[in-house]
């Protein structure tokens, strides 16, 4: 009874593709994150969304776009995938977005672009 | 930009002393804090998390918040061999959480 999981585990695909990561929580949590970890292994958050709205949207490439269906679901789509998109992409849920509510990572999708 | 500092390591200990981490943080608006522990190449899992001034115990685990001096430490006492891993300190800014670049720590047997 996973908590958080991401679809694919590993991704490697070619400069210029497109591709998708998927997430999704049973937890019952109302807010869900997109981290990326880079080679140096620094955890920065991406987007996050709470009840299938955006609440932060980092500084990113719009390549990247999410996609909240419903409230337990947060997927990522790349556009033209570049050899700097290569790290970690973490999903994570919390119950919601304030006051510090913690969070529980999903174990990761390692993107490798050749 | 809002900051959360740590010393990369790595933090050598031998098994069963005192290990400990530290963290500082340049918003004062920040509400709460959080100790994550990640082993190489698995996901952060939550060891603790402090609100207020002062320590919180659970375990071998300790997290200490001084908010007039902005920081954060977690002690952890009886250090095992299994605590080596990378220990990630993060602050709550409202809506949005921003972690440090985390702490290697070692446990020598």
């Amino acid at each position: 009874d996973t908590a958080v999981s991401q679809t694919p585990k590993y991704l490697v695909t070619q400069m210029g593709n497109d591709k998708s990561i998927k997430c999704e929580q049973n937890l019952g949590h109302d807010t869900m994150y997109w981290y990326k970890q880079d080679s140096k292994k620094f955890l920065k958050i991406m987007f996050s969304y709470n009840n299938k709205e955006l609440i932060i949207n980092e500084t990113v490439p719009n390549r990247f776009s999410p996609k909240s269906p419903d409230k337990a679901h947060l997927n990522l789509h790349i556009n033209s995938l570049e050899l700097g998109d290569s790290a970690v992409y973490f999903c994570a849920s919390s119950q919601g977005p304030n006051l510090g509510q913690p969070q529980h990572f999903g174990d990761g999708t390692r993107l490798s672009i050749l | 930009q809002k900051e959360v500092e740590q010393n990369s390591g790595p933090l050598s200990v031998p098994e069963g002393a005192i290990a400990s981490l530290n963290c500082t943080y340049s918003d004062r608006g920040s509400q709460s804090f959080f100790w994550y522990r990640q082993y190489s190449g698995k996901s952060p899992e939550l060891i603790m998390f402090i609100y207020s001034n002062g320590d919180k115990e659970d375990g071998r685990f300790t997290a200490q918040l001084n908010k007039a001096s902005q920081y954060v430490s977690l002690l952890i006492r009886d250090s095992q061999p299994s605590d080596s891993a990378t220990y990630l300190c993060a602050g709550n800014y409202g809506q949005n959480f921003v972690f440090g670049p985390g702490t290697r720590l070692s446990v020598l047997p």
